[in-house]
This record gives C-alpha cells, structure tokens and sequence, in this order.
C-alpha cells in the first residue's frame, strides 16, 4: 500500500514557467512534510519541508502547499530554470520520533531552456 | 551531502555473496537509516536506528541485517545476496526526527547488482 503518491512520473516545462508537482498521501499520521531533489549518480538534497500546523511555506523560488483536508501537497517552483532539471521525491513522516521517512515514487521534471 | 559517507559506491555481487555497505557521519546524528531506491518505487527504508544499540526494521527487512555500535556509524549487511538485491542503496542521518531540524541528509548511494 503506497502511502505518498505522486502520480506524475514526468513533467516538463519551459524556462521562466511555474513549475508543480503533487503529492498525495493517504496516512492521517502523518504530520511533517518534505521535498527532496536528486540528480543522477547523487544522493537526494534535501529542498523544503511543512509542518501539518501550517499550510504554506515559502523559501526563494521554492513554495510548498499542504491541503489536510484533501492529504495533498504541492510544489511550487517559480520562475523554473535548467538547473532545476531533475527527480523530486515527496516523503512524509509521523511524530514517532524514529527519523523515519515515506517517500512517493518520484517526478522526473524537464526545464527547457 | 553533509558528512554523510558510504563505501562502496559501486560492488558487483554473485548470488549467495554476502557484503557490508558502509556508512559513516561526522554530524554527531542520533538518527541513522538505510534506503533503496529501485525505479518506479522511490526509496523504500530498510532498517533504522535511533541511537547506538537501538536498530529497527523499516519497510522492507528481509535479507538484511544492521547494527549500530558507535553514533558515528551504521553498516548494512547482506546476508547472501540474491538479484532482487540489485539496487541503489543509501544511508541517511538527522538530528531530529520532529520540527525545523528535520533534515535527513544522504549519502550519494552505493550502486549493487547482484549476478
């Protein structure tokens, strides 16, 4: 049973657009939120993070979205560049104090110049 | 990666093989875990640790063995390798599970296949 979703395996947008990946999860335990980007041969960096308490955050070009109600998350990324070319993973985690984290599948987004 | 170091990067195993992936942080973490991630399926956690002497299953367990001795260290053991073992794998720290400090930092990955 997937518990983080993202159902888009790809998206592609042009230079200069708004960039959005969604996430969708299913546990209502879940309580903290975060973004991870990864290119190829790396290990995922961690992007940008939201608390259940909150429904936005906000850091640069970079801004998450929490829907509770709907157990829905977006990324925001505007203006997109080329160098945002690459994997982004959704993960959620619960106040169980254990580190441990739930990733989606992963979005694969194009920026083209 | 901030201070996150697994060896090796790259390994070729045969089937019934067994391997330690190493995984060492110099950031004084409590929080130590070990992921794969196979296409399709993002990362998926194998075992975790919330201190030296405390290890736990994650997702997916079997096949594989932990523990953690020191706060610096957590290597994962393959016990005899078996192609589905085939993967990338990465090792993972934190301060704190909860609240603005929750940023696990990764590893680059140690890149198995299994023949």
């Amino acid at each position: 049973d997937q518990q983080v979703k993202q159902n888009s395996p790809s998206l592609s947008v042009q230079e200069g657009r708004i960039s959005i990946l969604n996430c969708d999860y299913t546990n209502s335990m879940f309580d903290y939120f975060l973004w991870y980007k990864k290119y190829p041969a790396e290990g995922p960096t961690f992007l940008i993070s939201i608390s259940s308490i909150k429904d936005k955050n906000e850091d640069g070009r970079f801004t998450v979205f929490l829907n509770k109600s709907a157990k829905h998350l977006s990324l925001h990324i505007v203006p997109s560049q080329p160098g945002d070319s690459a994997v982004y993973f959704c993960a959620a985690t619960g106040s169980s104090n254990t580190g441990k984290l739930i990733f989606g599948q992963g979005t694969t987004l194009q920026v083209k110049p | 990666n901030a201070g996150v170091t697994q060896t090796p990067k790259f390994q070729v195993l045969k089937t019934g093989q067994s391997m330690t992936l190493q995984c060492a942080q110099d950031m004084n973490h409590e929080y130590m875990s070990w992921y794969r991630q196979d296409p399709g399926m993002g990362l998926r956690l194998i075992h975790y640790s919330v201190g030296a002497g405390i290890t736990d299953q994650g997702e997916v367990p079997n096949g594989y063995n932990v523990s953690r001795s020191t706060t610096e260290d957590f290597p994962l053991r393959l016990l005899s390798a078996a192609p589905s073992q085939t993967s990338v794998y990465f090792c993972a720290s934190s301060y704190s599970p909860t609240g603005a400090r929750n940023t696990i930092y990764f590893g680059e990955g140690s890149w198995l296949t299994v023949v």
